[in-house]
């Protein structure tokens, strides 16, 4: 079944660069995203990738997608206190319409 | 455009109450889901439906049920609340879910208790 893997905490020092991890495990996956979840917010989406991309920047966001690996990162770079926050990522396979797998969150704590 | 809206946005229950949690949508949006998150857990999809007239369930359907006579409203309810049922619920939607990419944009959350 489908499945996705993150560790629920990563602390960094304001101005370092954040790296959030994900690993999922079907090789069906069509697209793959980066949610943002604020204290006591819904879900904010903060970029997504195709299947068929390695790499996607946006901004301070840079998405790395290894599919031979079933691993997906999120850098952030020059982190803020604003980026303290909730990251998920989440799976969408071809098949079906059937919503998004969910992974359980990486909370970002931001030292001054 | 409001976006996805819910209503309530807390509830407190006793076991055994029914209720139903209200979302909406503005955006003429196709696709509509509700997920639960509890803590450690992610979000996890409880029913979802492509468009009006038409639902299906997700991974945990169990104790809800939904219907979707229009496009904009797609309301979840609870017939007989359980104590595993306390949770926050996020109500999203799409254009589409099938294929291409199609941003799901969440509300607000519902925050769930059942004593």
């Amino acid at each position: 079944g489908e499945d996705v893997e993150q560790s629920l905490f990563l602390s960094v020092r304001e101005g370092d660069s954040s790296v959030i991890n994900c690993t999922y495990t079907d090789s069906s996956s069509t697209y793959l995203y980066w949610y943002k979840q604020e204290p006591g917010a819904g879900l904010q989406l903060l970029t997504y990738i195709f299947s068929n991309m390695d790499m996607k920047q946006d901004q301070r966001l840079t998405v790395l997608l290894n599919k031979k690996d079933k691993h997906l990162s999120l850098r952030i770079a020059d982190t803020q206190t604003g980026d303290s926050a909730i990251y998920f990522c989440a799976e969408k396979t071809g098949g079906g319409a059937d919503g998004l797998t969910f992974g359980k969150g990486t909370h970002l704590i931001i030292q001054p | 455009n409001a976006g996805v809206t819910q209503t309530p946005k807390f509830q407190v229950l006793k076991t055994g109450q029914s209720m139903t949690l209200q979302c909406a949508q503005d955006m003429n949006h196709e696709y509509m889901s509700w997920y639960r998150q509890d803590p450690g857990m992610g979000l996890r999809l409880i029913h979802y439906s492509v468009g009006a007239g038409i639902t299906d369930q997700g991974e945990v359907p169990n104790g809800y049920n939904v219907s979707r006579s229009t496009t904009e409203d797609f309301p979840l309810r609870l017939l007989s609340a359980a104590p595993s049922q306390t949770s926050v619920y996020f109500c999203a939607s799409s254009y589409s879910s099938v294929g291409t990419h199609n941003e799901q944009f969440f509300g607000p959350g519902t925050r769930l208790t059942v004593l």
